[in-house]
This record gives C-alpha cells, structure tokens and sequence, in this order.
C-alpha cells in the first residue's frame, strides 16, 4: 500500500533553515514526490516535483530558499532563511497508476 | 495564466446531492489530467477523484467511489464534481487541481490549485 508519512510539527527561528521530511513506504522508495505549501486560510501551493535522486523542479515564482533532497526512502523540503509567512502546513504527494496519495502533513512554527 | 476557480458548494442535507464546478483558463482541460482534492475541517488533504487527459479514464477514492462522479464540458473548458447520497463525513472544503504534464510526460504531482468551494452536510 502506497502510504506517505511525515511528523505533525516542526519548528525553527526566524532567518534559519528548516529541513521536512516525508518517508515513503516499503516497496516505494523510488517514487517521486510534489511538495505543497498551505498557508492558513489559503488554498495549497504546489511547490516541487523531487525526483529519488534528488533533482527537482520548482513550480512558478517559488523562491530559491526552497530545495528537496532524497536520500533512499526519505524526501525532503529544505528551507532556508526562513520568514515569517513560511509558517504553514507542508504536504507530500504521490502517485500510483490509479491513485493519488497525500501525506498526513507537517505544521511548520517559525518562532 | 493558469487560474481554477471552483464554485457550487453549499449547505445540503445529509443524503442529497450538490455539483462542484471547476473553470479553468489558461490551459486546455483536453490536453491536462485532472482531479479533485477535499479538506475536512481541521485535517489534511485527501485525494478523492481523476480524469485522464482524454477524458475516458476516471478513478475514485474508496470514501466516495459509487458516490460520486467526476466529468468535463471541454467546450466550457470546466471540471465538475457530481455528489450523491452526501453525508456529514463528506463536509469539507473541495479544491480542483490540475496534474502536471511537461516535457511530453503526464505526471501525478498537481502543479496548480483552485481556491477551493466549502460543503456542509448537515440537518
């Protein structure tokens, strides 16, 4: 079964990085991932594509402080210079031939 | 620019039916795959439904499949939801996405989202 995990909540200050983690589950770890940003009150924002060896494609407008890395299983968002209106929920996304897959999400704090 | 504003939610009563629409602009519904996207109060994002490029192939979540159904008026250029048998477990906000088709290649990440519609299902 294609299932996503990620933690519920991360923190960081203001001006450092922050790195999110999605993990795949057993079976999927060669499955690309999007990522996707929702502020509150907003529809979400799709963010990137990240490929398992780690390339990405950005979508429109998306600042170079946002990255993703891969590392077996593992997918990452990584922010950098963190600011005030990065605080939001991050999702991970997958897909299969017939199914589409969110991760639970992680509410980022940016103290 | 590419814009998908929803519209058609509402209050409705537990066992009736509404239907979401989706206008599209920017983009040609023909040439993108296409799918709808629910958030319940307070919770995540759940994928609920598909429609291939074509038009011809469809998925559901198991939460709605038999329920529900998704369908395209490509000279409109608009997505629909048509939801049956509704009940209070399917209130929540109701987002269209668009699934991301580059380099002559389909796939499954949505590139870009609607503002969203809110459902209610209550008595």
């Amino acid at each position: 079964q294609l299932v996503l995990t990620q933690s519920p909540s991360a923190s960081a200050s203001l001006g450092a990085s922050v790195k999110l983690t999605c993990i795949l589950s057993s079976g999927h770890s060669t499955y690309a991932i999007a990522w996707h940003q929702q502020q509150p009150e907003k529809g979400p924002r799709f963010l990137m594509k990240l490929n398992s060896d780690g390339s990405h494609v950005k979508g429109d407008g998306i600042p170079d402080r946002f990255s993703g890395s891969s590392s077996g299983a593992e997918r990452y968002l990584i922010i950098s210079s963190l600011q005030s209106e990065d605080e939001a929920d991050y999702y991970c996304q997958t897909w299969g031939t017939d199914i589409r897959v969110f991760g639970g999400g992680t509410k980022l704090t940016v103290l | 620019e590419v814009e998908l504003v929803e519209s058609g939610g509402g209050l409705v009563q537990p066992g009736g039916s509404l239907r979401l629409s989706c206008a599209a602009s920017g983009f040609s519904l023909s040439i993108y795959e296409m799918n709808w996207v629910r958030q319940a109060p307070g919770k995540g994002l759940q994928w609920i439904s598909y429609m291939g490029s074509s038009g011809s192939s469809k998925y559901y979540a198991d939460s709605v499949k038999g329920r529900f159904t998704i369908s395209r008026d490509s000279a409109k250029n608009s997505l629909f939801l048509q939801m049956n048998s509704l009940r209070a477990e399917d209130t929540a906000v109701y987002y269209c996405a668009r699934g991301e088709f580059s380099g002559g290649h389909y796939y499954g990440s949505f590139d870009y989202w609607g503002q969203g519609t809110r459902v209610t299902v209550s008595s």
